[in-house]
């Protein structure tokens, strides 16, 4: 079956400008992840949605992310003001959560560079 | 907190020859582990999990990784590696409710 696929695979965009980043995730998949992996921070987490809702935002690093997921489908991540430091790749993963022994299936990947 | 420990940042390994890619934890309960391989520009690609029983797990592509709890390590073996194999693998504990990652060994292999 489908994986799960992100949109756009790159995006190049001007330093001030906002971005959106979506993610569809397998059929079925209850819980979503947004990680971000760049060259000085490694893998982190951002934000975990069950279903609509987002019960931890702990790893958005400023208010200029945000994130929505709708119809416990498809979600979008946001970053407004773009700065150079947002440049990294934004991975996004998807479960279907059996209690804390869940497998999480992670998309290609959107590269974001900020000019 | 929960971390993940790959000390070994890059490795290189002749094609045919054995591989052990190290991972230390530290998690205050039983640990879910997993190993996933990242390849240039993609995803990252599950390769094993561990959440309970038989110690010694096997995954795909030939690899397999021992949990020792003793040691808090959950280790990547491969009996003989393959030019395909190049590629960055990380290890990864199940936090609350996220994955936390190690750093990442570059796998580099020559002929």
């Amino acid at each position: 079956g489908a994986g799960v696929s992100q949109s756009p695979s790159n995006k190049v965009t001007e330093k001030g400008k906002d971005v959106e980043l979506r993610c569809d995730p397998i059929s079925g998949h209850t819980a979503l992840y947004w990680y971000r992996q760049s060259l000085g921070q490694g893998l982190e987490f951002l934000i975990y949605f069950q279903g609509n809702s987002a019960p931890d935002k702990s790893g958005l690093p400023s208010d200029r992310f945000s994130a929505e997921r709708t119809g416990g489908s498809v979600s979008t991540l946001t970053i407004q003001r773009t700065q150079q430091e947002d440049s990294a790749v934004y991975l996004c993963a998807s479960s279907f959560r059996l209690g804390s022994q869940e497998t999480q299936y992670f998309g290609p990947g959107t590269r974001l560079l900020v000019l | 907190a929960q971390s993940v420990t790959q000390p070994d940042i890059h490795i290189t390994v002749s094609e045919g020859a054995s591989l052990e890619l190290r991972c230390n934890y530290s998690y205050g309960a039983t640990p879910y582990l997993f190993w996933y391989v990242q390849s240039p520009g993609q995803g990252l690609q599950l390769l094993l999990k561990y959440f309970s029983g038989d110690t010694l797990v096997q995954g795909i592509k030939g690899f397999e990784a021992e949990f020792k709890r003793s040691q808090s390590s959950f280790n990547l073996r491969k009996p003989s590696v393959h030019w395909s194999d190049a590629a960055e693998y990380f290890c990864a504990v199940h936090g609350f409710q996220k994955l936390v990652f190690g750093t990442g060994t570059r796998l580099l292999v020559s002929p």
